[in-house]
C-alpha cells in the first residue's frame, strides 16, 4: 500500500524559513516524480513544484520560484520542500503527492501538513 | 499559461439525480493529460478520472468523464450520499505545469 506521510508543519513569521518532508513507501520511490500540492484554507488547489524520480531535475510554480526548493533522498524514501522567504499568501496545507504511472495526475496523496505564515 | 474554468461554481442536487460538472480550458488541452479529483472537508483529494475519460482505480461505474480540446465533462449518473463534495478538474502542460480548476462544490438540494 502506498503510504506518503507529510512532516514539518509549523508558524512562521513572514521572511522566515521551514523545510517540510515527505515519507513514502509501498512503491518504488525512485521510478517516480514527486510534487508538492498546495491548499490555502477554504481554497482551492495550487501545484508547487515536482522532481524527477532521479531528483536532477526540479520543477517550480511561478509563485514560489527563487524562493522554494523540492529535493529528495531516493535510499531514504524522502521527498524535502525547503522554503524560504515565506510570505502571508504562502499559508496553506501542503501535500505531496504522487503521479499515476505515467499519467501526470495525482493518484495518491499525503494527509498534508499545515505551514502559517504570520507576525 | 492555461487557465482552468469551472462551472456551476456550487451545484445543489438531490441523491438519485445526475451531476454534471464542466471545465473549460483558455486554451487546447491533451486528453491524455487531463484529470478529475474528488475532495472532502479534512481529507485529501482523490483521483477520479485520468485521460479525460477513464475511471481511475476502485472508481463507482457512476463516475464518468468525457471531453476534448477546452471542454470537459464530469458525469456522476445517480448521485449517492457519499458523492457530495469539491470537484476539481487538472491539466499538465509540458513546461511542466500543473494547473487547477477553482472547483465546483456538489451539495445536497
Amino acid at each position: 500500500e502506498v503510504q506518503l506521510v507529510e512532516s514539518g508543519r509549523g508558524l512562521v513569521q513572514p521572511g522566515g524559513s521551514l523545510r517540510l518532508s515527505c515519507a513514502a513507501s509501498g512503491f518504488d520511490f525512485s521510478s517516480f516524480s514527486m510534487s508538492w500540492v498546495r491548499q490555502a484554507p477554504g481554497k482551492g488547489l495550487e501545484w508547487v513544484s515536482a522532481i524527477s524520480g532521479s531528483g536532477y531535475s526540479t520543477y517550480y510554480a511561478d509563485s514560489v520560484k527563487g524562493r522554494f526548493t523540492i529535493s529528495r533522498d531516493n535510499f531514504k524514501g524522502t521527498l524535502h520542500l525547503q522554503m524560504s522567504g515565506l510570505r502571508d499568501e504562502d499559508t496553506a496545507v501542503y501535500y505531496c503527492a504522487k503521479p499515476y504511472g505515467d499519467y501526470p495526475c495525482f493518484d495518491s496523496w499525503g494527509r498534508g501538513t499545515l505551514v502559517t505564515v504570520s507576525s | 499559461e492555461i487557465v482552468l474554468t469551472q462551472s456551476p461554481g456550487t451545484l445543489s442536487l438531490s441523491p438519485g439525480e445526475r451531476a454534471t460538472l464542466s471545465c473549460r480550458a483558455s486554451q487546447s488541452v491533451s486528453s491524455s493529460y487531463f484529470a478529475w479529483y474528488q475532495q472532502k472537508p479534512g481529507q485529501a483529494p482523490r483521483l477520479l478520472i485520468y485521460g479525460a475519460s477513464s475511471r481511475a482505480t476502485g472508481i463507482p461505474e457512476r463516475f464518468s468523464g468525457s471531453g476534448s480540446g477546452t471542454d470537459f465533462t464530469l458525469t456522476i449518473s445517480s448521485l449517492e450520499p457519499e458523492d457530495f463534495a469539491v470537484y476539481y478538474c487538472q491539466q499538465y502542460d509540458t513546461s511542466p505545469k500543473y494547473t487547477f480548476g477553482q472547483g465546483t462544490k456538489l451539495e445536497i438540494k
